[in-house]
């Protein structure tokens, strides 16, 4: 079945400076890759997907890379703001398959 | 819309009890999804429907967990006899259309075995 690394498990940036989050999986066939963020209590939230046929995806200050051939994909927040302190969530699906999550990235944004 | 309705929103319970938690997904959505989370385990897929028949519960730890969905606006999840390793947050989200559209979670129901 599919597996989800995902690296750093913890990461402090100071605030205005950008953030890199970086997933891999194991499974070729999987095709669909989600991002959530999970404040502290409170539910995850999708921030951006990327899906196989695409290579990178933009929404504001939040952008996603995928890497098909090395099996990776990335998350990359710029000028953070102490708002994107969360913990952060990969996930990976493949055709057939359940959904797949990384152990998560815990960020924290300094002021 | 409310978006996805979970109860209750916290649960204690001794161990060897039964559980029920509750689930109301958004109006119109067809897939809904049962997940637990754990710091030791993260976020772990139970089980999800679509149009309310169950298609996968490969993620169902053990035949203690039982999901059912009755209708297009009610699920339950339910552990009988529960047991303190089953202490966890539960989600439940749902989504519209394909397994890759946004899933929106609930608030979750944390649960307490003690």
């Amino acid at each position: 079945g599919e597996n989800v690394e995902q690296h750093p498990s913890t990461l402090s940036v100071q605030e205005g400076d950008s953030a890199v989050i970086k997933c891999t999986y194991s499974d070729s066939a999987s095709n669909y890759f989600p991002w959530y963020k999970q404040e502290l209590g409170k539910r995850p939230q999708l921030i951006i997907d990327i899906r196989s046929n695409v290579g990178e995806k933009k929404d504001q200050r939040i952008a996603v890379t995928l890497n098909k051939t090395a099996k990776h994909f990335s998350l990359h927040i710029t000028e953070t703001q102490p708002e994107d302190s969360a913990v952060y969530f990969c996930a990976a699906r493949g055709y057939g398959q359940n959904f797949v999550f990384g152990p998560g990235t815990r960020l924290s944004v300094l002021p | 819309d409310a978006g996805v309705i979970q109860s209750p929103r916290h649960e204690v319970t001794e161990m060897g009890q039964e559980v029920t938690l509750r689930c109301k997904p958004i109006s119109g959505h067809d897939y809904l999804f049962w997940y637990r989370q754990t710091m030791m385990r993260g976020l772990e897929l139970l089980i999800y429907f679509n149009n309310n028949v169950p298609i996968d519960d490969s993620g169902m730890p053990e035949d203690r967990f039982s999901a059912k969905m009755p209708n297009a606006s009610f699920s339950t999840l339910k552990i009988q006899p529960s047991e303190p390793r089953d202490s966890a947050v539960y989600f439940c989200a749902s989504s519209f259309g394909t397994l890759t559209d946004t899933q929106y979670f609930g608030p979750g129901t944390r649960l307490t075995v003690l």
